[in-house]
């Protein structure tokens, strides 16, 4: 149980494109989700923490006009990456809370490739 | 503020010896603290974790941790491994039981030697 499941797994857009990754909990609600990014070599760094049915709250230093989170339903969140730009090539993760697992699971990552 | 410390960025082991993966926290309560392993290019996957009680916490794949409360340590270990625990591995601290809000280190990279 208390499955993630992230989407697309990698993707490839041009700069200035927009990009949309989902983060769906298969088999349970989810009220909380958290996006990180991770760096080559590097530790994952918490973006924004997207609550259900209101706005998501962004780390210190991270653009909420070009993370744009959305959290409409208990299974699903989204992150969108506006007006993307080489240096926002990144692996992005996200995690939920599941009840009574103490919101430990990820999703599998999404590798995005700005050129 | 709570922090991770892992000191060894890249470890080396032979199959089937024994490995020990440092992690040291900065909390300054209770601390929740998790394991966690990744394989390239993937998401996370939990190893292990404690809240309380037993400081010896059994994970999957064999992996064991032991929280040690006066040298603020949660080590994992593991008595054989095997070429398929190549990895990153993570260690954390989480704020209470809102575990997806965690503070990582900086992970080990463990590679094994056939």
């Amino acid at each position: 149980g208390a499955v993630v499941s992230q989407h697309p797994s990698w993707v490839i857009c041009k700069s200035g494109t927009s990009v949309k990754i989902e983060c769906r909990s298969l088999d349970f609600q989810a009220t909380t989700m958290f996006w990180y990014r991770q760096f080559p070599k590097k530790s994952l760094m918490l973006m924004a923490t997207s609550n259900e049915g209101s706005k998501a709250t962004y780390e210190q230093g991270v653009e909420k006009d070009k993370f744009l989170i959305n959290h409409a339903s208990l299974t699903l969140s989204t992150l969108t990456v506006t007006s993307a730009h080489p240096e926002d090539s990144s692996f992005y993760i996200c995690s939920a809370r599941a009840e009574g697992h103490y919101g430990y699971t990820f999703g599998s990552g999404t590798r995005l490739t700005v050129v | 503020a709570q922090s991770v410390t892992q000191p060894d960025i890249h470890i080396t082991v032979s199959e089937g010896a024994s490995l020990e993966l440092r992690c040291n926290y900065s909390y300054g309560a209770t601390p929740y603290l998790f394991w966690y392993v990744q394989s390239p290019g993937q998401g996370l996957q939990l190893l292990l974790k404690y809240f309380s009680g037993d400081t010896l916490v059994q994970g999957i794949k064999g992996f064991e941790a032991e929280f040690k409360r006066s040298q603020s340590s949660f080590n994992l270990r593991k008595p054989s491994v095997h070429w398929s625990d190549a990895a990153e591995y993570f260690c954390a601290v989480g704020a209470g039981t809102n575990a997806g809000k965690s503070t990582f280190g900086d992970g080990t990279t463990l590679t094994v030697k056939p």
